[in-house]
């Protein structure tokens, strides 16, 4: 099994939907976060969490949510897609060495 | 503010030939940096990092890095690229070795037979 596990692999969501990715790890790290891959823009973080009682915005956290349900698992919520939330999604988790692992990614599409 | 700046959108190179990879950073304090690497349809795979040290970096699959303060630059390196090299290259930059980093928009790398 893949140290940090993201489901759905792919989605494609209506405008206006809600919408919760999940991410899930077993590296037993405190440290997990939220990414967002567009083209040209490389990666911008969207909110990471310290530990399951610290969550913090990111860049880019408008019209997101997260929770941090336990140490293993951290999810993202599109209360309200819209098509500018078209992008691929990662999450990834870290231990104080600068060990981040990353998952393989979830591509959202919002028609 | 901290900034990355990747001057390369996309590189071609032959099989066998040098590659090198530019990053420029713009940060207030002394950074942490790092090269990660996007085969595609996979996730984030570090290559190296610097934290401090000696400023040239030894990576992973024949990478190397090179810190220069004075040219707020960390250039990645490797000398014969193989054709499995080809994949997306990222440079980042963070406050401490945890996460929370700013990435460079990315260079593609393509390598020719």
């Amino acid at each position: 099994d893949a140290d940090v596990t993201q489901t759905p692999r792919n989605r494609i969501t209506k405008t206006g939907k809600r919408i919760m990715l999940e991410c899930s790890q077993t590296k037993g790290h405190d440290r997990m976060y939220w990414y967002r891959q567009d083209p040209g823009l490389g990666l911008r973080l969207i909110y990471y969490s310290f530990d399951v009682k610290d969550i913090n915005k990111g860049e880019i956290s408008d019209g997101y949510s997260v929770s941090r349900q336990a140490q293993a698992k951290f999810s993202l919520s599109l209360e309200s897609a819209i098509p500018n939330q078209t992008a691929l999604y990662f999450c990834a988790t870290s231990d104080t060495t600068g060990a981040v692992t990353f998952g393989s990614g979830t591509r959202l599409t919002v028609v | 503010a901290q900034s990355v700046t990747q001057p390369d959108i996309h590189i071609t190179v032959s099989e066998g030939a040098s590659l090198e990879l530019r990053c420029n950073y713009s940060y207030g304090a002394t950074p942490y940096l790092f090269w990660y690497v996007q085969s595609p349809g996979q996730g984030l795979q570090l290559l190296l990092k610097y934290f401090s040290g000696d400023t040239l970096v030894q990576g992973i699959k024949g990478f190397e890095a090179e810190f220069k303060r004075s040219q707020s630059s960390f250039n990645l390196r490797k000398p014969s690229v193989h054709w499995s090299d080809a994949a997306e290259y990222f440079c980042a930059v963070g406050a401490n070795s945890w996460g929370k980093f700013q990435f460079g928009a990315g260079t593609q790398v393509v390598v020719t037979p």
